[in-house]
């Protein structure tokens, strides 16, 4: 089946270290996007890419950083520098363009202790 | 003023019950158009692509006016399987499939 995975479900870190979210996909898509959820709102785009080895900031990319060294992965970082990690992580992709459907995984809950 | 705004909601309504949400968006410039349904705790799903000429699919109808900058979505005869959180989603038209969802709006269908 295609689809997109995240990894791990949950997530707990300490204050002051990095940890890294997993996203795959097997969709063929190109483009692929990382956001964060908070309660009661709606997603904020943190990073997306378009191509491999290219990548733009999003809307809120401050304490985050992201590679794409394959086409199937989109893998983001949640640095210490990032002051309130606490959120559901999404990661999505799509075919590109402004008309095609996002496609999302089933998101990373990452908890700051 | 946010990109895109919702109807804050919640709404609860009792099954079978026509209800109807609104959105609006700021940027004239936006190509495309979409609704969303997401599950507490779940990632979000694609319902409907809104089109110029609105479109229909079974008990949903979702419609778009680019004048007034707005976008509709309507739900008739709701069941209990429709309670989800329903978010409005605007591309740019930046060719780069960016999107600004709305904060959502939360329907519960009761018996």
């Amino acid at each position: 089946d295609g689809g997109i995975t995240q990894s791990p479900k949950y997530l707990f870190r300490k204050e002051g270290q990095n940890v890294t979210l997993s996203c795959e996909q097997n969709l063929n898509h190109d483009a692929m996007y990382w956001y964060r959820q908070d309660p009661g709102q709606g997603l904020r785009l943190i990073y997306y890419s378009q191509i491999v080895n290219d990548f733009q900031k999003g809307d809120i990319a401050e304490g985050y950083s992201v590679s794409r060294e394959k086409k199937e992965s989109f893998p983001l970082t949640v640095t210490s520098a990032q002051k309130n990690p606490t959120a559901f992580y999404l990661c999505a992709s799509t075919l590109g363009g402004d008309y095609n459907e996002q496609f999302f995984g089933p998101g990373t809950r990452l908890t700051v202790l | 003023r946010k990109e895109v705004e919702q109807d804050p909601g919640p709404f609860n309504v009792p099954e079978g019950a026509t209800v109807a949400f609104n959105c609006t968006y700021s940027n004239s410039a936006s190509q495309s158009f979409f609704w969303y349904r997401q599950d507490c705790r779940k990632e979000p799903k694609l319902l409907m692509s809104v089109y110029s000429s609105g479109n229909e699919d079974g008990r949903f109808t979702a419609q778009l006016n680019r004048a007034s900058q707005y976008i509709s979505l309507l739900i008739r005869d709701s069941k209990l399987s429709d309670s989800a959180t329903y978010l409005c989603v605007v591309n740019m038209g930046t060719n780069a499939g960016k999107s600004t969802f709305g904060d959502g709006t939360t329907l519960t269908v009761k018996p």
